[in-house]
């Protein structure tokens, strides 16, 4: 069948670095998105890889093994605003995204 | 305005009552979504329409019914629905056949539907 996993709730420190995995099993895959929702706002789009390997942009890196069903976001340097919700999405085919539940991170000072 | 705007933001409906939602994009995009989500469940997605053709999740009731009268304006209908269907609608856009090869959606804020 088809499922993304992502843990349901982290809590990390601010100026501290956290990882948020995602395992995924689909049956097609044509890359793979992170995407931030801060509480009662829209989704926003923070990275997408296709290929293997580190993405790095700013504070955000996000990662990809497609051998292993598996991706992280790596967040660094945490502030407060930060405290959001990370959602994993693997695409499956032109318009079809199958979601992950959502992590939500929690920073404390 | 930019980007998704979505009205209204809040609804509250009666099991009996006709309401509709609506969504408007200012980005040109040629692909609009309404999504379904649920506390502590992956986003749903219930209708896609791109390049003047729709798709649809199978598993969404009748009680939905969405209308794209253009590229830029989505809607959806709602009637005799039940408790179950209190969430947030979603609607996102993307430009379909990018040339990043990424179908990259842009949400709106939501309309957090209760239904009574």
């Amino acid at each position: 069948g088809q499922n993304i996993d992502q843990p349901t709730e982290m809590t990390a420190t601010e100026g501290a670095i956290v990882q948020i995995n995602c395992t995924y099993q689909t049956s097609g895959f044509n890359g793979l998105f992170w995407y931030q929702q801060h509480a009662g706002e829209a989704p926003t789009f923070l990275s997408y890889n296709v290929l293997d390997g580190l993405e790095e942009k700013g504070r955000f890196s996000s990662f990809l093994s497609r051998s292993k069903g598996y991706s992280y976001l790596l967040l660094k340097e945490l502030q407060m605003k930060d405290s959001a919700s990370y959602l994993c999405a693997v695409v499956e085919g032109n318009y079809q995204l199958i979601w992950g539940a959502g992590t939500k991170l929690i920073i404390k000072p | 305005e930019t980007g998704v705007t979505q009205t209204p933001r809040h609804l509250v409906m009666g099991m009996t009552n006709k309401k509709s939602l609506k969504c408007e994009q200012h980005l040109g995009h040629n692909a609009m979504y309404w999504y379904k989500q649920s506390a502590k469940k992956p986003l749903e997605l219930m209708f896609v329409y791109s390049l003047e053709e729709r798709v649809e999740n199978n598993s969404v009731p009748s009680r939905f019914s969405p209308e794209c009268p253009n590229s830029s304006h989505l809607f959806l209908h709602l009637h005799t629905l039940q408790p179950e269907d209190s969430a947030l609608y979603l609607c996102a856009s993307s430009q379909v056949g990018a040339a990043s090869g990424a179908n990259v959606l842009t949400f709106g804020a939501g309309s957090r539907l209760t239904v009574l």
